[in-house]
């Protein structure tokens, strides 16, 4: 089992490109998660799934779109990056809200 | 709404020492705490989840306690080693209320180095 994968590892954008985050995850989990960590701050949720199909809002989700297309996948997306949005990004899933297993992160900086 | 808070943002102990991390939360009402670790440049892996009813778990060195009515949470590490040398994030999950999501909400996460 790879767990939780998310592509691409390290991406730089400048102002305005848009780019999308992988988070593939092979363990038939049905829960999915978007987070940013900020230093100082934390991991703040973005966006969520509850299956396939589904999405939702977490605490900081403007800017930002998901899809989830199929249930192994859940893409984040950014329509028009901004400096603000410069962070490390990580995945999570969970088979059905216990516990949850992350993957490596995206190191995301918006020049 | 749900803070959690964890002092101090930095621990640094000799080899061998015992120690205790803290994690504390503004509402009581929670589903369940977890504990875990991140080291630098990785994700975060799952070290203890305690339920709402539970008091403590243990694995291995690792012990985890929970007061819900006091809001703390406390993470005891036995005998600390130099890879034990990482952060610690704790992380609340409220109760379903309107649905069964698996929300976290986490500490800002101590980070601990263990010297040789």
């Amino acid at each position: 089992n790879a767990g939780v994968t998310q592509t691409p590892k390290f991406r730089v954008l400048k102002t305005g490109q848009s780019m999308t985050l992988l988070c593939a995850q092979d363990m038939n989990h049905e829960y999915m998660y978007w987070y940013r960590q900020d230093p100082g701050m934390g991991l703040r949720l973005i966006h969520y799934s509850v299956g396939e199909g589904t999405t939702a809002k977490g605490e900081v989700p403007d800017g930002y779109n998901v899809s989830r297309l199929k249930k192994q996948n859940f893409l984040l997306g950014l329509e028009s990056a901004a400096p603000s949005q410069t962070s490390v990004y990580f995945c999570a899933s969970s088979y059905y809200g216990d516990t949850q297993y992350f993957g490596p992160g995206t190191r995301l900086t918006v020049l | 709404k749900q803070e959690v808070t964890q002092i101090p943002a930095a621990l640094s102990v000799p080899e061998g020492e015992n120690l205790v991390l803290n994690c504390s939360f503004t509402d009581s009402a929670i589903y369940n705490l977890q504990w875990f670790r991140q080291d630098p440049g990785k994700g975060l892996t799952s070290l203890l989840l305690i339920q709402s009813s539970q008091r403590e778990q243990t694995s291995g060195r690792l012990n985890a306690s929970l007061d819900k009515s006091s809001g703390r949470s406390t993470l005891y590490i036995a005998a600390s080693q130099p890879g034990d040398s990482a952060t610690y994030l704790c992380a609340v999950r409220p109760p379903n209320g309107s649905g069964n999501t698996g929300k976290l909400i986490f500490g800002q996460g101590t980070t601990l180095q263990v010297k040789p």
